[in-house]
């Protein structure tokens, strides 16, 4: 089954203490992309890459870092978290980054940092 | 100034109603327009795209209107499964813009 696939899908953790939620498509797309949903705000991209080892800063990437070693996983890692990191989590794949290809979201990590 | 805006509803309709929203987007440069489905805060999941003409997909129309910047969309005889929020997405170089939501509720 085609799919993106997030983990963990719940996280309450401490200020500090570093944390790492995978993602990974069984796709073969080149373009995939991180956001999170707050209320009120929408989604908001945080890092996105076109391919492996390309990355690029979305609207609000401070606090974050990713990385692009194979084309199948874009892990989002949190090496400080603070307590305004907590949110809901999507990953995003997409085929590549063509006018309108469709993005397909993995199902959320919701994440609390106390 | 938010580069994608949405009335946030929520518009509660009953079954079989017609029920139409917009959005507006900032930048002139937007290249390309979606409307995405989100049920309870799960992934969201591309409804269809918005093209220049105007397209329909069953009882969805979707409209661009480049001049004012605004794109709608138009859900007709609606049914219970409606019921979601949708988010208005632009794309523009590389990187996608959503806005905050409509909430749609359809009822018995």
């Amino acid at each position: 089954e085609a799919q993106v696939t997030q983990n963990p899908r719940y996280l309450i953790t401490v200020t500090g203490k570093k944390l790492t939620v995978t993602c990974s498509q069984n796709m073969n797309h080149e373009y995939m992309s991180w956001y999170r949903q707050d209320p009120g705000l929408g989604l908001r991209q945080i890092y996105y890459s076109m391919n492996v080892e390309v990355t690029d800063k979305g609207d609000v990437p401070e606090g974050y870092k990713v990385s692009r070693k194979e084309k199948r996983n874009f892990p989002l890692i949190l090496e400080s978290p603070s307590p305004n990191q907590t949110s809901l989590y999507f990953c995003a794949s997409s085929l590549d980054f063509g006018t309108y290809n469709e993005q397909f979201f993995g199902p959320g990590t919701r994440l609390t940092v106390l | 100034r938010k580069e994608v805006e949405q009335d946030p509803g929520p518009f509660n309709v009953p079954e079989g109603a017609t029920v139409a929203f917009n959005c507006t987007y900032s930048n002139s440069a937007s290249q390309s327009f979606f409307w995405y489905r989100q049920d309870c805060r799960k992934e969201p999941k591309l409804l269809m795209s918005v093209y220049s003409s105007g397209n329909e997909d069953g009882r969805f129309t979707a409209q661009l209107n480049r001049a004012s910047q605004y794109i709608s969309l138009l859900i007709r005889d609606s049914k219970l499964s409606d019921s979601a929020t949708y988010l208005c997405v632009v794309n523009r170089d590389y990187k996608l813009s959503f806005g905050a939501g409509t909430t749609v509720t359809v009822r018995a």
